[in-house]
């Protein structure tokens, strides 16, 4: 089945850590996608990559870091920089080049910071 | 920049009754338009789009008709059911000079009750 997989789907750190969010996707996709939504809250978009080696700020970057070795993974470490790091992160991915692609979501992992 | 407004919500109806969750957006280009469905705890689907001015996207009784005059894209059901309960998303693409990057609504909580 191909798709996109976060794990794990809930994550609880202590204020001051790094975490390291997953995502992983076999759909072949060039471009992809990690997202902040808090309760009530559209989609924000932390970074983006459009190509491996290569990514984005997004909107709400500062706090945030990511890597794209791969074309398959794409994670997302939340830094003890970032002043409100609990919400629902959401990592999705898409076709790139020429023309419009919808984008396809994982489902999501809810780290908490206490 | 670009941007999108959805109707508050939260939105409750009945059972068969009819839908419409209302969108409009601003865009420098020509963006492409979608609607997403998130249920509870989960990440987003894709439940239509539309491409161009005036092209209508239609998926599961749902259907959305792209009306550049009017800046819109509301989304609208004749029958909810129980099952369609979820939070709806209406989003724009950036355009080909950002790739396939979406602009999210802050979404509509509806829910329907037998």
């Amino acid at each position: 089945d191909g798709g996109i997989t976060q794990s794990p789907k809930y994550l609880f750190r202590k204020e001051g850590q790094n975490v390291t969010l997953s995502c992983e996707q076999n759909l072949n996709h060039d471009a992809m996608y990690w997202y902040r939504q808090d309760p009530g809250q559209g989609l924000r978009l932390i970074y983006y990559s459009q190509i491996v080696n290569d990514f984005q700020k997004g909107d709400i970057a500062e706090g945030y870091s990511v890597s794209r070795e791969k074309k398959e993974s794409f994670p997302l470490t939340v830094t003890s920089a970032q002043k409100n790091p609990t919400a629902f992160y959401l990592c999705a991915s898409s076709t790139s080049g020429q023309g419009t692609y919808e984008q396809y979501f994982g489902p999501g992992t809810r780290l908490t910071v206490t | 920049g670009n941007s999108v407004t959805q109707m508050e919500g939260p939105v409750t109806l009945s059972e068969e009754a009819f839908l419409t969750i209302n969108c409009t957006y601003t865009a420098t280009g020509y963006p492409s338009l979608f609607w997403y469905v998130q249920y509870p705890g989960e990440g987003l689907q894709l439940l239509l789009k539309a491409t161009k001015a005036d092209d209508k996207g239609s998926n599961k009784g749902f259907e959305a008709t792209y009306r550049k005059e009017t800046t819109s894209f509301h989304l609208e059901k004749g029958s909810v059911q129980v099952s369609d309960s979820a939070v709806y998303f209406c989003a724009l693409s950036e355009g080909e000079t950002s790739g396939s990057r979406l602009t999210f609504g802050e979404g509509t909580q509806l829910t329907v009750n037998p």
